[in-house]
């Protein structure tokens, strides 16, 4: 069945530790988002990708990095944990062409200790 | 910059009884609006959506209304039902591909059975 699928659902990482999270889609979507989201709060959208090669910063600033080098892969990457990076990360692909839906993955709940 | 207002930001309703959730967009470019619901520890789903070409759609006890003069729609949910309870966002997005997606805040849903 086609989806997205974000890993791990959740962790739980020391201050410091280098962390990344996971997630591919088998939509064959070229655009894929992150956003950051505390509970039931907005939604911030911190990195998206047209395509394969292509990455671009979101409208919160984030000490994330991600990737995009395969079309259904789109990691993000925390080089260094801090308690402030404690959130939930939800991942989201949509197709090509004007104006169409997002499909959302089921999240990752990151806790920084 | 771009900005989407949405309210109430926590809604309390009776069983059967109607809800509306009302946004606002600052950006007349805007011609996608996506309306978004997430349950309790879920991803967020589309529920709605329309298209700056057409002022009202409704799909069974959901309808949505645009006022592009106004930069204002809104969400109606008739004969509510216990399972209607959850956060709904609405959005507004810009040209292709859904990257100038804007999310409103958030309203929070409880329908009392």
């Amino acid at each position: 069945e086609a989806d997205i699928y974000q890993t791990p659902r959740y962790l739980v990482i020391g201050t410091g530790k280098k962390i990344t999270l996971e997630c591919s889609q088998t939509m064959g979507h070229d655009k894929m988002y992150w956003y950051q989201q505390d509970p039931g709060m907005e939604l911030h959208l911190i990195h998206y990708s047209y395509g394969v090669n292509s990455t671009e910063k979101g409208d919160l600033s984030s000490e994330s990095t991600v990737s995009r080098i395969r079309t259904e892969h789109f990691p993000l990457t925390l080089e260094s944990a801090r308690p402030s990076h404690t959130s939930q990360y939800l991942c989201a692909s949509s197709a090509d062409g004007r104006n169409t839906e997002a499909f959302f993955g089921q999240g990752t709940r990151l806790t920084v200790v | 910059g771009e900005n989407v207002e949405q309210h109430p930001s926590t809604l309390s309703v009776q069983e059967g009884d109607s809800a509306v959730i009302k946004c606002t967009y600052s950006d007349s470019a805007s011609n996608y609006f996506p309306w978004y619901k997430q349950e309790l520890g879920k991803r967020p789903q589309l529920i709605i959506d329309i298209r700056s070409n057409v002022g009202e759609k409704k799909d069974q006890r959901i309808a949505v209304t645009l006022n592009k003069t106004a930069k204002h729609f809104s969400l109606h949910i008739t004969e509510t039902q216990p399972e209607d309870s959850a956060v709904y966002f609405c959005a507004a997005s810009i040209g292709t591909g859904g990257f100038k997606t804007i999310f409103g805040a958030g309203t929070r849903l409880f329908v009392k059975a």
